[in-house]
């Protein structure tokens, strides 16, 4: 059965602090895909990877930055956790040239 | 302005109800993905649609590519059908635009 892994389920975490959320996946996928989930607003893309060592910038990457030094790993780095960025992480991965999403069971990070 | 629209953003329906969910979207798209988020947050992709209508279960999904417009269908709902139902499209500049859900409740 094909998984991404994302390693928490719930974070919460002062503001200020610099925050790792990792995500994992094992089916060899090349495009990795970090959103935040709030309400009314749906999913918005943070940021991307294509490949190892690969990153772009989605709708909203601002207080974010990416790391991708495996294929099968993607984390995205909070450099100074704020208030604002309390939400529902989700972590994807698909194929390239495949049109489906193998999503994470998600990451609720609160910032106090 | 949101380049996928949902409707309704809320449902609830007695069980065994025939239920319909409504997508329309405002860009070129090469897919349209139906996804269901149960509490707790994670993410299931139910449908990949380019053209006409998938079926798996109860579940039926249809697109309409020159109306711009997709539904998905739940025939005799279920309690364990409650959950967000979002979608997504893959527009032809290889973007994702995401529906803000549909949160259904299925009351036994």
């Amino acid at each position: 059965d094909v998984k991404v892994t994302q390693s928490s389920r719930y974070l919460v975490k002062r503001t200020g602090e610099k925050v790792f959320l990792e995500c994992v996946q094992d089916m060899d996928h090349e495009n990795m895909f970090w959103y935040r989930q709030d309400p009314g607003l749906g999913l918005r893309l943070i940021y991307f990877s294509y490949d190892v060592k690969m990153k772009e910038k989605g709708d909203i990457p601002e207080g974010y930055s990416v790391s991708r030094e495996k294929k099968e790993r993607f984390s995205l780095i909070l450099e100074s956790a704020s208030t604002n960025q309390t939400s529902m992480y989700l972590c994807a991965s698909s194929l390239v040239g495949s049109y489906g999403y193998t999503f994470g069971s998600g990451t609720r990070l609160t910032v106090v | 302005k949101n380049e996928v629209e949902q409707s309704p953003q809320n449902l609830t329906a007695q069980e065994g109800e025939f239920i319909t969910i409504n997508c329309s979207y405002s860009v070129g798209i090469s897919a349209l993905h139906w996804l269901q988020q149960h509490p707790g947050g994670g993410i299931v992709s139910l449908f990949m649609l380019s053209s006409g209508k998938k079926k798996h279960g109860r579940l039926i999904a249809t697109i309409n590519i020159q109306e711009k417009h997709s539904s998905l269908h739940i025939t005799a709902s279920h309690p364990r059908d409650s959950a967000v139902y979002i979608c997504a499209v893959r527009s032809t500049g290889n973007q994702f635009y995401f529906g803000t859900g549909t949160s259904l409740t299925v009351i036994p």
